[in-house]
């Protein structure tokens, strides 16, 4: 199993800011995954974080938008840059051990 | 799209009747894993599927899946209160985990 230690849990954020996250894990992993849950929606797949490499970005997601950074097997960042309200939204971090999926409970984002 | 579709979206029985959720994806998976979101609060993970299983069981759970039509469907028997949440099918292919677009699902006293 694995403990993901996500913070900050919530933040209120003014619009042409930037916010960022971090990802702790209590062991170490490959590839940590970075997701947005808007409103309402269900998780999409942000960004895939290797150590030692560039993040791998899915459609419609961008590095100047959401810059990730990966320094070691156990940590990384997702920053929210030049925040807009349209950014509101939950997002969480995940490992995958064993075929199995784990979550930080993830940073609850509301900009205003 | 990256997601799966899950229906229905959302479902609203009766405390002690049963409730099916459907999945369907669309690419080749390794396995398919269903999860629960309690309102604002992170996913805990309810039971796994490999592509070689038809069928699992956890409890009051029970998962089948068929890769020759690409869905999955989850059945929780005697429905309790607590069992109010959102529920999410994912996929895990290519070494990525991807989601489908959830159930919400109501029990009623």
């Amino acid at each position: 199993s694995a403990v993901i230690s996500q913070k900050p849990s919530r933040d209120i954020c003014q619009r042409g800011t930037s916010l960022t996250i971090q990802c702790q894990v209590d062991s170490q992993v490959t590839m940590m995954f970075w997701y947005r849950q808007q409103p309402g929606q269900s998780l999409t797949l942000i960004a895939t974080a290797n150590q030692g490499s560039e993040a791998t970005y899915e459609s419609g997601f961008v590095i100047d938008k959401f810059p990730i950074s990966r320094p070691n097997l156990t940590f990384s960042t997702l920053t929210v840059s030049n925040m807009s309200p349209e950014d509101s939204s939950i997002y969480l971090c995940s490992v995958i051990v064993y075929t199995e999926a784990f979550f930080g409970q993830g940073t609850r984002l509301t900009v205003v | 799209s990256q997601q799966g579709e899950e229906d229905p979206q959302a479902l609203s029985i009766q405390e002690g009747e049963n409730a099916t959720m459907n999945c369907s994806y669309k690419t080749s998976i390794n396995n398919l894993q269903w999860y629960r979101q309690n309102s604002g609060r992170g996913l805990v993970h309810l039971i796994l599927i490999r592509s070689n299983e038809r069928e699992k069981h956890s409890g009051r759970l029970r998962v089948t899946l068929d890769t020759s039509k690409k869905s999955s469907s989850l059945l929780i028997t005697a429905s309790r209160a607590a069992d109010t949440a959102s529920y999410f099918c994912s996929f895990q292919g290519a070494q990525k985990l991807v989601f489908g677009q959830g159930t919400r699902l109501t029990i009623n006293p």
